[in-house]
């Protein structure tokens, strides 16, 4: 199994500018999970999404951020505008967790973005 | 918000035990522990889960009290590779499944 996969790996972008994530998760994981992770907060969940539908978006920070998962292989996170500090290493995980209470997370390797 | 407190840092000699202590006072009857671990900027990795009965597998031991208020991982020869920080999770249930939150772990330096 190729894993999660996450593109780009690492971004560097310029202030203001749109900003997209991606994520494909493990085939037959049923969840799917967006983090940050920065020296200051640490890891914080921003959004999960079971069987394709966002269920918990209290994480996201602010209007510039959006998730989507238009189907069961593929979901992205948007920053629009992008601001110097969203900088940080995203994570997508997925997992076949939903309402069971088992289910590890498999993460990704991240993308690094850099706002300047 | 974590529901689990643990050291900031630990030390470990290489091909010692290392005990990581968590405390969990708050969890539920039906909310299992689970173990990750994250090596320098790699994603978080799973190590182990349980929910009242010890739990070994090819990486770890997992060791929760009686009354399920603390628990212990336990990496029994540690490598320089295991140098990593530790997070202990009680999954946080919402309104359509489980969010796992990560708290600030523990860092676990293991030194030859």
């Amino acid at each position: 199994d190729a894993g999660v996969i996450q593109s780009p790996r690492h971004e560097v972008t310029e202030m203001g500018q749109e900003v997209t994530l991606r994520c494909k998760p493990i085939s037959g994981h049923n969840s799917l999970f967006w983090y940050r992770q920065t020296m200051m907060r640490g890891l914080e969940l921003l959004i999960y999404f079971n069987n394709n539908v966002p269920i918990d978006d209290s994480g996201m920070p602010e209007d510039r951020f959006s998730a989507k998962m238009p189907n069961a292989s593929f979901s992205t996170l948007k920053i629009q505008p992008s601001e110097p500090r969203d900088s940080a290493v995203y994570f997508c995980a997925s997992s076949t967790q939903g309402h069971s209470n088992t289910g590890e997370l498999f993460f990704g390797e991240g993308s690094r973005l850099t706002v300047l | 918000d974590a529901k689990t407190t643990q050291p900031p840092s630990m030390d470990c000699a290489e091909g010692r035990a290392a005990n990581l202590p968590c405390n969990h006072s708050t969890i539920s009857g039906n909310e299992y522990v689970y173990w990750y671990r994250q090596i320098h900027s790699q994603g978080p990795q799973y190590i182990i889960h349980g929910l009242k009965n010890n739990e070994t597998n090819e990486m770890a031991s997992l060791i929760i009290t009686e009354d399920r208020k603390s628990s212990t991982l336990i990496l029994p020869h540690a490598t320089l590779r295991d140098t990593a920080v530790y997070y202990c999770i009680v999954r946080v249930a919402g309104a359509g499944g489980f969010k796992t939150i990560f708290g600030a772990g523990t860092r676990l330096f293991v030194k030859a």
